[in-house]
């Protein structure tokens, strides 16, 4: 039973563009929702978090977006760039666990 | 300053072999915790501690048994491997008061 699904695979945006990624969720006691970025070879690492009592939360060129009524949230990361290229992960908390989407490859086209 | 260390980096095992992944972090973390990451499947929890003395399953802990040696080290264990637990593992350690996680390197393990 996954609670945190990413249900686009991969996504490719062209340099300077938006890139948009999404998450959907069905556990409504979730504390909070992070976004991790992962290169090959490479162990995950954290992007950005928003609270589950807060619709928005912005880091420079990320955004994440939060709504509760649909159960979904999205990164936003304007604009683009070639080195955004990687894979991204939703994950979410409750207690202590921490539980991850299946990821979306995101390809940045210079 | 490591973060979190994990070892060994790769390793080969017969079906039946016993092996036992090593997970260390240097950052005083209360909560550490195992995933596995396959293809079209993203990070699956194993196991998770949230404390010193404390282990929880996750939500694919069968094959596995974890302990939780002191605050610092994080240990997964598999007794009798099989070809399904061919698979990266990455440990993690986070302090939740920053609600983020630090990932290892991961382990890249194949069960022949």
């Amino acid at each position: 039973d996954q609670q945190v699904k990413q249900n686009s695979p991969s996504l490719s945006v062209q340099e300077g563009r938006i890139s948009i990624l999404n998450c959907d969720y069905t556990n409504s006691m979730f504390d909070y929702f992070l976004w991790y970025k992962k290169y090959p070879a490479e162990g995950p690492t954290f992007l950005i978090s928003i609270s589950s009592i807060k619709d928005k939360n912005e880091d420079g060129r990320f955004t994440v977006f939060l709504n509760k009524s649909a159960k979904h949230l999205s990164l936003h990361i304007v604009p683009s760039q070639p080195g955004d290229s990687a894979v991204y992960f939703c994950a979410a908390t409750y207690g202590n666990k921490l539980v991850f989407g299946a990821g979306t490859i995101l390809r940045v086209k210079s | 300053n490591a973060g979190v260390t994990q070892t060994p980096k790769f390793q080969v095992l017969k079906t039946g072999q016993s092996m036992t992944l090593q997970c260390a972090q240097d950052m005083n973390h209360n909560s550490m915790y195992w995933y596995r990451q396959d293809p079209g499947m993203g990070l699956r929890l194993i196991y998770y501690s949230a404390s010193e003395g404390t282990t929880d399953k996750g939500e694919v802990p069968n094959g596995y048994n974890v302990s939780r040696l002191n605050k610092r080290e994080f240990s997964l264990r598999l007794e009798s491997a099989a070809p399904s637990q061919t698979s990266v593992y990455f440990c993690a350690s986070s302090d939740l008061t920053m609600f983020a996680a630090f990932f290892g390197q991961g382990t890249r393990l194949t069960v022949v």
